[in-house]
Formats: C-alpha cells, structure tokens, sequence
C-alpha cells in the first residue's frame, strides 16, 4: 500500500530554469510534508516541510506547495542549479509518528 | 552540525548468519529509526523507538528483527537469520519533538547478503 507516491522517476532541468517535483499522497491523516534530497551513498538529508495549516512554504530558491483537497504537494526549485542533481523523495508524517516515503524522483539539471 | 553516525558503512554476511548494525543518534534526540532502500526502490520505515521501546513497526519488521539502545547512546537494529532479500541499504535516524523539522540520517550501512 504506497500511501506516498511520486509518478516521475525522473526530471531533466536545464540550469537556470525551474524544476517542478510533484508528490501525490492518499492518507487524510498526514499532517506533515517534507522533502529529502539524497546522493548517492549518502542518506537523505532534509530539505523543507509544511504542516497542514499552511499551503505554501518558501526557503530560498525551494518552495513547497501543498493542496490538501488534492492531496497534492510538489517543490520547486528557481533557479535550478547543478548541484540540485540528486534524488529527490518527498515524506509525509501523521503527527510525531514516522515517516512515509515516496519512491524518489532523480532530477538532472543540465549546465 | 550534529550528526547520526552509522557504522559499519558496508557490511557482507553469508545468508543465516546474524548482523548487527550500530547507530549513534544525535544525544538530544528523543525518537529513533530504522528505514532501509532496497536498490532502486523507496526508503521504506521498519521501525521506531522511543522511550526505550518500539513505538511502531511495519510489516517488514518481523520476528528475525530487533532493536536496541544498549547504552543510552548506540541504537542498534539486528538481523538474527539474513536470507538474500535483507540486502539494502539500511538508514538509522533520529528527531526531536518537532517532525516539521525533519529527521536527521545517517549516511546508511550497505548490507549484502550472499
């Protein structure tokens, strides 16, 4: 039961350009988004989250976005920069308790 | 910054043999993990601890699985019998008691079985 899914395995960016990740989830009951970035042999590291209460979130060049009604979330990134290459999973949590991951999206931003 | 150490960074046992894989979360946090990623799948949770008990664990996390926090410092996730389908990279983590912040990783133990 995937209650956290990322359709795009995969995105290319050309440099300078936004990058879209977008992030579909099917439990009510998250009151919690966030999103990884993660090299390779590395763990993911965090990058932004959102609670519930708010729809947007904005750190920097990364915004989150959240649509509850569509239980739709996605990041952008502007300007996309190169060494914004990495996968990318977003994670959803219900209260303290641990997170769902999606299957990961690789993005590829191209100099 | 502080962070959760993971050791050994890669591990190789022979199918039925037992494994332990060591943690050191960040000392002011409270709850513990184990996730793992199969190669090209998702990171998927196996169990939480808090309070010196599991607080949760998912459907993976059977009988062949324990944690433990020996010492108040190391958190440890042990694989009594391995068969070949264990082989993943395994993540511990740790948080505080504000998930909106995120959990911190660590950078994964890479367990083969063979």
């Amino acid at each position: 039961d995937q209650q956290v899914k990322q359709n795009s395995p995969s995105l290319s960016v050309q440099e300078g350009r936004i990058s879209i990740l977008n992030c579909d989830y099917t439990n009510s009951m998250f009151d919690y988004f966030l999103w990884y970035k993660k090299y390779p042999a590395e763990g993911p590291t965090f990058l932004i989250s959102i609670s519930s209460i708010k729809d947007k979130n904005e750190d920097g060049r990364f915004t989150v976005f959240l649509n509850k009604s569509a239980k739709h979330l996605s990041l952008h990134i502007v300007p996309s920069q190169p060494g914004d290459s990495a996968v990318y999973f977003c994670a959803a949590a219900s209260g303290a308790n641990n997170l769902f991951f999606g299957t990961g999206t690789r993005l590829t931003v191209i100099p | 910054e502080p962070e959760v150490t993971q050791t050994p960074s890669h591990q190789v046992t022979q199918m039925g043999q037992e494994v332990i894989l060591r943690c050191v979360p960040i000392s002011n946090h409270l709850y513990f993990y184990w996730y793992r990623q199969i190669l090209g799948q998702k990171v998927e949770f196996l169990v939480s601890f808090y309070n010196n008990e599991i607080s949760e664990k998912s459907e993976i996390f059977d009988d062949q699985f324990s944690v433990e926090r020996p010492d108040g410092s190391n958190f440890t996730l042990k694989i009594r019998s391995t068969k070949l389908e264990d082989s993943a990279m395994y993540f511990c983590a740790s948080s505080g008691r504000e998930p909106l912040y995120g959990y911190t990783f660590g950078s994964g133990t890479r367990l083969t079985v063979v």
